[in-house]
């Protein structure tokens, strides 16, 4: 099945800073999501962009997507302790009237105060 | 509240035991997955149910089992087959429809004693 990858695996930055999180995937797709995980719990969705979409905006988020690339891009602007988190794609599609979302193995965020 | 419960946060699985996760929703949602995530993993499918009475396997369903008798529950049966269990178990289910975003419970931490 095809799956997401983000990149990088780990990020460390300071409060205030942006983060930038990308993901490439590998056949087409309907839409690609962004997912938020703290630790020891369940994802949260933040944002999703459909293929024919280019950029996308969520308060402090802002997701691009290159479709003739396959990859996505998340970035968290002026970054905050509370933005430490892990982060997922997810890309969407149709098998056999099904739709079936699959998740890349994300990023780990830590935003230092 | 509306929302997506699993139960319970923690099991301990013996050996030659099955154990079964349980996963309820009263968000109306036809669409249920259940996802099994590794420590610093991705989340992998291990089955997925589009409407009651109807389920289908997906990426790593061997040694899982399920059942979808009411559109509200979705549980999860690993049974003795399952030689690898401990993992964190993720159950989401979505709306049909335009927007395809995945609800999350807070996840079953399996482990084995």
């Amino acid at each position: 099945s095809q799956q997401g990858e983000e990149d990088p695996q780990a990020l460390s930055i300071q409060e205030g800073e942006n983060a930038t999180m990308n993901c490439s995937y590998k056949t087409s797709i309907n839409n690609l999501q962004w997912y938020r995980q703290n630790s020891g719990r369940g994802l949260v969705h933040l944002i999703l962009i459909r293929s024919n979409e280019r950029e996308k905006h969520s308060g402090r988020l802002r997701v691009t997507l290159d479709t003739s690339k396959k990859s996505s891009s998340l970035l968290i602007t002026a970054s905050r302790a509370a933005d430490t988190a892990s982060y997922f794609c997810a890309t969407g599609s149709t098998s056999g009237g099904s739709y079936i979302p699959t998740f890349g193995r994300g990023t780990s965020l830590i935003v230092h105060p | 509240d509306g929302g997506i419960t699993q139960s319970p946060k923690y099991l301990f699985r013996k050996e030659g035991q099955n154990v079964t996760l349980s996963c309820e929703q009263n968000l109306n949602h036809d669409a249920m997955y259940w996802y099994r995530q590794d420590p610093g993993q991705g989340l992998r499918l291990i089955y997925y149910s589009q409407i009651v009475n109807d389920f289908q396997k997906g990426d790593i369903a061997e040694g899982y089992s399920v059942s979808r008798e009411k559109k509200e529950s979705f549980p999860l049966t690993v049974t003795s087959a399952q030689k690898n269990p401990t993992a964190f178990y993720l159950c989401a289910s979505r709306s049909r429809g335009t927007n395809e975003k995945l609800f999350f419970g807070s996840g079953t931490q399996l482990s084995v004693l």
